[in-house]
C-alpha cells in the first residue's frame, strides 16, 4: 500500500536557522510527490511539486528514490514560515493523493 | 487565480440532522476529492471522482455518508444522520493532471452538537 511518513509532529527553530522537514514514502511504482502548506485555519496550498524542481518561498525538495525520501528544506527560516506542512504522494499506478500526518513548523523570533 | 469554492464555510447542527456540503471545482478539472481533517486523524480521504464517476469511496462510512457529482460543476457530500464524531473540517480538492497537484477549497467546518 502507498504510505507517507512524516516522523516529526513539531519542528521548532529560531528565525534564520536552517529547516529540514522529513518525508519518506512507500510506493513501488513511479511516484509523484508534493509538499502542501496550511497556514492557521486556512486551506491547504500546494507548495512544491517534485516534477517541477522549483523553489518556492525559498523552499526546495529533492526526490531521492534510493532513500524513498522527499525532504523539504530551507536555508534560513522566517517567522511567516510557521505553518503545518504536509507531504503527499500519488503515482501512475493509483489515482488518489495520500498525505502524511503533517509537521508543524514553528519559527520563533 | 482559479479557486475551488466550498459552501457553507461553517455549519453547526444538531445530532441526527442531515448535512450537505457543496464544492464547485475549478472549471475544466476532471478529478475531485473529498477529505476530512481532524486533530486526531489528520487528513483522511473520503471519496474521489474522475470525470464525475466515483473511483474510490472506501474511506467513507457508507451507512451515513454519500458523495455525488450531479454535474461537472458541483460535488456534494451528505451526512445523514450526523453524529458528534463527524465534527471536522471537510475539504474538497480538484485537479486535472496528477503531476500538477491538486487545488484545495477553504473547507467546511462542521460542528455536530
Amino acid at each position: 500500500a502507498q504510505r507517507v511518513t512524516q516522523p516529526e509532529k513539531l519542528l521548532s527553530v529560531f528565525k534564520g536557522a536552517p529547516v529540514e522537514l522529513k518525508c519518506n514514502y512507500s510506493y513501488s511504482g513511479s511516484p509523484e510527490l508534493f509538499w502542501y502548506v496550511q497556514y492557521s485555519r486556512q486551506r491547504l496550498q500546494l507548495l512544491l511539486r517534485h516534477i517541477s524542481r522549483e523553489s518556492i518561498k525559498g523552499f526546495t525538495a529533492d526526490l531521492n528514490k534510493g532513500e524513498t525520501s522527499f525532504h523539504l528544506k530551507k536555508p534560513f527560516a522566517q517567522e511567516e514560515d510557521s505553518a503545518m506542512y504536509y507531504c503527499a504522494l500519488t503515482g501512475t499506478g493509483f489515482q488518489k493523493l495520500v498525505f502524511g500526518t503533517g509537521t508543524r513548523l514553528l519559527v520563533s523570533p | 487565480d482559479a479557486r475551488v469554492t466550498q459552501t457553507p464555510r461553517h455549519k453547526v447542527t444538531e445530532m441526527g440532522q442531515e448535512v450537505t456540503m457543496r464544492c464547485q471545482p475549478i472549471l475544466g478539472h476532471n478529478t475531485v476529492f473529498w477529505y476530512r481533517q481532524t486533530m486526531m486523524q489528520g487528513l483522511e480521504l473520503l471519496a474521489y471522482f474522475r470525470n464525475r464517476a466515483p473511483l474510490d469511496d472506501s474511506g467513507m462510512p457508507k451507512d451515513r455518508f454519500s458523495a455525488e457529482m450531479p454535474d461537472a460543476t458541483l460535488a456534494t457530500l451528505k451526512i445523514q444522520p450526523s453524529e458528534p464524531r463527524d465534527s471536522a473540517v471537510y475539504f474538497c480538492a480538484s485537479g486535472l493532471a496528477q503531476q500538477n497537484g491538486y487545488t484545495f477549497g477553504s473547507g467546511t467546518r462542521l460542528t455536530v452538537v
